[in-house]
């Protein structure tokens, strides 16, 4: 079936710098790419929407320059933090929509800002 | 706006016992309803999923879940549930986008502890 692989899945990183988070899909084309953050014991929340070719659409309150995606081909799809901060420690995730309205999830980015 | 409410936080069984978890939604139309699972860490799981037809819908792991319009809702049930089962669930709603799939909606979650 579909896999979206992420990585890395774990980072840990100092205030200021910036990390990219990857997510690849194996199997298949991936032309759209979602982005979620999910708090600690909270739900997924939609960050943006990456589409293969053209610029992200991010959810009202996301900065865009904050976090960064590209969606330069078919299989790739990243996002990168910029200038992190401690508030920006979080469990990011990204999904693929795949046919007759399923979705595939990558296995989540758990960032640490320190 | 589509949204979806999971009114319990936290759910404790024992092992064997039933299980139903709760999930309501808003949506003017026909819902697409999803149900996820999530262990610590990780990524998501499909459960089942309901687009029409049949309001009984029956997914992997021996779960079903039932879709009631008159109620707005999709619970999740299983009858007799196993350890390993403890997880974190989720229900979505998709949110369609023009003419697109659209991304789906996710309710808070409910984290499922099994007692021994």
């Amino acid at each position: 079936g579909a896999v979206v692989s992420q990585h890395p899945s774990r980072v840990i990183c100092k205030s200021g710098t910036s990390v990219k988070i990857e997510c690849r899909s194996l199997d298949f084309q991936a032309t759209t790419m979602f982005w979620y953050r999910q708090f600690p014991k909270q739900s997924l929340m939609l960050m943006a929407t990456s589409n293969e070719g053209s610029k992200a659409t991010y959810e009202q309150g996301v900065e865009k320059d904050k976090f960064l995606i590209n969606h330069a081909s078919l299989t790739l799809s990243t996002l990168t933090v910029t200038s992190a901060h401690p508030e920006d420690s979080s469990f990011y995730i990204c999904s693929a929509p795949t046919p007759n309205y399923g979705y595939t999830f990558g296995s989540g980015t758990r960032l640490t800002v320190v | 706006a589509q949204s979806v409410t999971q009114p319990d936080i936290h759910i404790t069984v024992s092992e064997g016992a039933s299980l139903e978890l709760r999930c309501n939604y808003s949506y003017g139309a026909t819902p697409y309803l999803f149900w996820y699972v999530q262990s610590p860490g990780q990524g998501l799981q499909l459960l089942l999923k309901y687009f029409s037809g049949d309001t009984l819908v029956q997914g992997i792991k021996g779960f079903e879940a039932e879709f009631k319009r008159s109620q707005s809702s999709f619970n999740l049930r299983k009858p007799s549930v196993h350890w390993s089962d403890a997880a974190e669930y989720f229900c979505a709603v998709l949110r369609p986008f023009g003419g697109s799939q659209g991304n789906l909606i996710f309710g808070k979650g409910t984290k499922l502890s099994v007692k021994p």
